[in-house]
């Protein structure tokens, strides 16, 4: 069965701390895994995803196949990175998505 | 485009009492999602529509939801009769289905159900 485990249900860094939000999956086919994000007030929104192997807003993630591991980096936390992030993953070519239970990351000055 | 429209954006009911969620899609989207989340939970996928049809309903809690897509506009999710456990986040997100499964889901601001 596909499963995410986001382990963190609350991190908390100062500005200009390095972050890492943790994302673990079991699946045994071939997965796509994102990345979603929800600031304060605003609609879930794609942050990124690995196929793209992209940095957005600084943040980067790289896929692990041998620890099933698609964690969420970034290098200097900023106030406005303070949000709920949801790792998800999805079945290469189909559209259903799974998600974790999510990651409130706050930043404070 | 004002992307995922949801109505209500919140709703309080009674248990027992029938409660509709209504959706509608970005125009040209051919996918249509519902999903629920909770604090325990998270979001969980309850059911998404391609071309309308009904594809995987599998995360429909129970008997008490149901979801229909009648146009290509318009999609509802109803619970009957609600119960105080359905109090949750309801959204609805859609996405463009170009059949290569990399389309992006956009998600509408969702609808916050309370049951008393």
């Amino acid at each position: 069965a596909q499963r995410v485990t986001q382990p963190e249900k609350l991190l908390s860094v100062f500005k200009g701390a390095p972050v890492e939000l943790k994302c673990n999956y079991s699946y045994s086919g071939s997965p796509e895994l994102f990345w979603y994000v929800q600031y304060s007030r605003q609609r879930l929104q794609l942050l990124l995803r690995h196929i793209s192997r992209e940095s957005i807003k600084g943040f980067t993630a790289d896929l692990n196949k041998g620890e099933t591991s698609f964690h969420l980096k970034k290098p200097f936390a900023q106030e406005e990175d303070s949000a709920m992030y949801y790792c998800a993953l999805k079945n290469t070519g189909f559209q259903k998505l799974v998600f974790g239970t999510g990651t409130r990351l706050l930043v404070s000055p | 485009d004002a992307g995922v429209i949801q109505s209500p954006r919140h709703e309080v009911t009674e248990m027992g009492q029938e409660v509709t969620l209504r959706c509608k899609p970005i125009s040209g989207h051919n996918s249509l999602f519902w999903y629920r989340q909770t604090m325990m939970r998270g979001l969980e996928l309850l059911i998404y529509f391609n071309n309308n049809v009904p594809i995987d309903d599998s995360g429909m809690p129970e008997d008490r939801f149901s979801a229909k897509m009648p146009n290509a506009s318009f999609s509802t999710l109803k619970i009957q009769p609600s119960e105080p456990r359905d109090s949750a986040v309801y959204f609805c997100a859609s996405s463009r289905n170009s059949g290569s499964g990399t389309d992006t889901q956009y998600f509408g601001p969702g609808t916050r159900l309370t049951v008393l």
